[in-house]
């Protein structure tokens, strides 16, 4: 599976938009990036996935690269319960039977989302 | 709420109880995952299970045993547990369509501490 690179932390002000950046150079033609965030002691949170094209939706934006070697999740306006670890994935789709595309997860980026 | 209970929230035993963690899911998916997140480590996935049928047990020791009875409903029975094994314990399901990216949803995880 593509690796990814992710900064270790990042830091946020209140109600301005925060920038994610991933970086996923060797990524396959099939395969798709995934974000998710964990709350300190909680499940991850899906947010937002995409395989070619920018995705939108209610908590995020998605934009992939032409070349889909990189990716910035954006979250518009930022708030203090914005803050956790974000993960970007890059898995492959399902082939079928008992193969299946196995989700697996980094160390992610520390978002701190300040007053 | 993301579909996908996990009961108990928080569960301290000995090494010699023996214990059950449970996840259920109300998602009509066919795919259930065991998760294992020590702390300040990335989230290891343990178990696979479409339909039933376990499709991936990726090299977890024998003293912790899974159960599917049915799509819905995720076991993971514990027994002689280390120290070490005290750990968030995470359920997700999804509903692996072959060809396509599927997404996982997580519980909200069960607390392990083994004394």
């Amino acid at each position: 599976d593509a690796k990814t690179t992710q900064p270790t932390s990042m830091d946020c002000a209140e109600g301005r938009a925060a920038n994610l950046p991933c970086n996923h150079s060797t990524i396959s033609g099939n395969e798709y990036v995934y974000w998710y965030r964990q709350i300190h002691s909680q499940g991850p949170q899906y947010i937002i996935h995409g395989l070619k094209n920018n995705e939108t939706n209610e908590m995020a934006s998605l934009i992939i690269t032409e070349d889909r070697k990189s990716s910035t999740l954006i979250l518009p306006h930022a708030t203090l319960r914005d803050t956790a670890v974000y993960y970007c994935i890059v898995r492959p789709p399902n082939a079928g039977g008992t193969s299946y595309g196995k989700l697996t997860f980094g160390q992610g980026t520390i978002l701190t989302v300040h007053p | 709420e993301t579909g996908v209970t996990q009961t108990p929230r928080h569960l301290v035993m000995g090494m010699t109880n023996k214990k059950s963690l449970k996840c259920e899911q109300h998602l009509g998916h066919n795919a259930m995952y065991w998760y294992k997140q020590s702390a300040k480590k990335p989230l290891e996935l343990m178990f696979v299970y479409n339909f039933k049928e376990q499709t991936e047990n990726n090299s977890v020791p024998s003293r912790f045993s899974p159960e599917c009875p049915n799509s819905s409903h995720l076991f993971l029975h514990l027994h002689t547990l280390q120290p070490e094994d005290s750990a968030l314990y995470l359920c997700a399901s999804s509903s692996q369509r072959e060809g396509l990216g599927d997404t996982q949803y997580f519980g909200p995880g069960t607390r392990l501490t083994v004394l």
